[in-house]
């Protein structure tokens, strides 16, 4: 089946740092990936869809010099809090799609902004 | 406004019984529905996806889908204590963004022993 890592798993940071998340698709081409962000007990959010070699698509929201995502090729995109705040802090999900529209996600990476 | 209806649960069955987890939508344009099961501190893992009227069994999991009620189902049989897990139900629409998902908010599912 299709899989999707991220790196890292967990980061712990201090406050107005830059932490970048890495969401790689291992064994398919991710025309479409997208950044979601989970609160504890709480549903997934979407942040923004990207497309490779396109700006991303942030939703309402979400700020986009804050989240900054790059999606350089089929298989790899990043996501960078910039200047973290300890209200970041969340667990931020990567899932890749490719013509098949299925979505798969990542294991998904803890930030923990102090 | 596209929505995904979940009862958030917990829904809690004996160990063997059929859990049976509902979902309804907002959006008459959806195209195809995905269950995926999330462990409590893990990322959602995809089960099943439906895009047809009607049932779509593999092993112990069946999806159903009514379009005319805006209905999605997804029945676990012989549940087990390793099905206990958050559920959501998402929805895919079609046109511009049809790429993304509309999530329910979950139902947490608990098997008992």
């Amino acid at each position: 089946g299709a899989v999707v890592s991220q790196h890292p798993s967990w980061v712990i940071c201090k406050s107005g740092t830059s932490v970048k998340i890495e969401c790689r698709s291992l064994d398919f081409q991710a025309t479409t990936m997208f950044w979601y962000r989970q609160f504890p007990k709480q549903s997934l959010m979407l942040m923004a869809t990207s497309n490779e070699g396109s700006k991303a698509t942030y939703e309402q929201g979400v700020e986009k010099d804050k989240f900054l995502i790059n999606h350089a090729s089929l298989t790899l995109s990043t996501l960078t809090v910039t200047s973290a705040h300890p209200e970041d802090s969340s667990f931020y999900i990567c899932s890749a799609s490719s013509q098949e529209e299925t979505q798969y996600f990542g294991p998904g990476t803890r930030l923990l902004v102090l | 406004q596209k929505e995904v209806e979940q009862n958030s649960g917990p829904l809690s069955v004996p160990e063997g019984a059929i859990a049976s987890l509902n979902c309804t939508y907002s959006d008459r344009g959806s195209q195809s529905f995905f269950w995926y099961r999330q462990y409590s501190g893990k990322s959602p893992e995809l089960i099943m996806f439906i895009y047809s009227n009607g049932d779509k069994e593999d092993g112990r999991f069946t999806a159903q889908l009514n379009k005319a009620s805006q209905y999605v189902s997804l029945l676990i049989r012989d549940s087990q204590p390793s099905d206990s897990a958050t559920y959501l139900c998402a929805g895919r629409g079609s046109g511009a963004g049809s790429y993304q998902l509309t999530f329910g908010k979950g139902t947490k599912l608990s098997v008992i022993p």
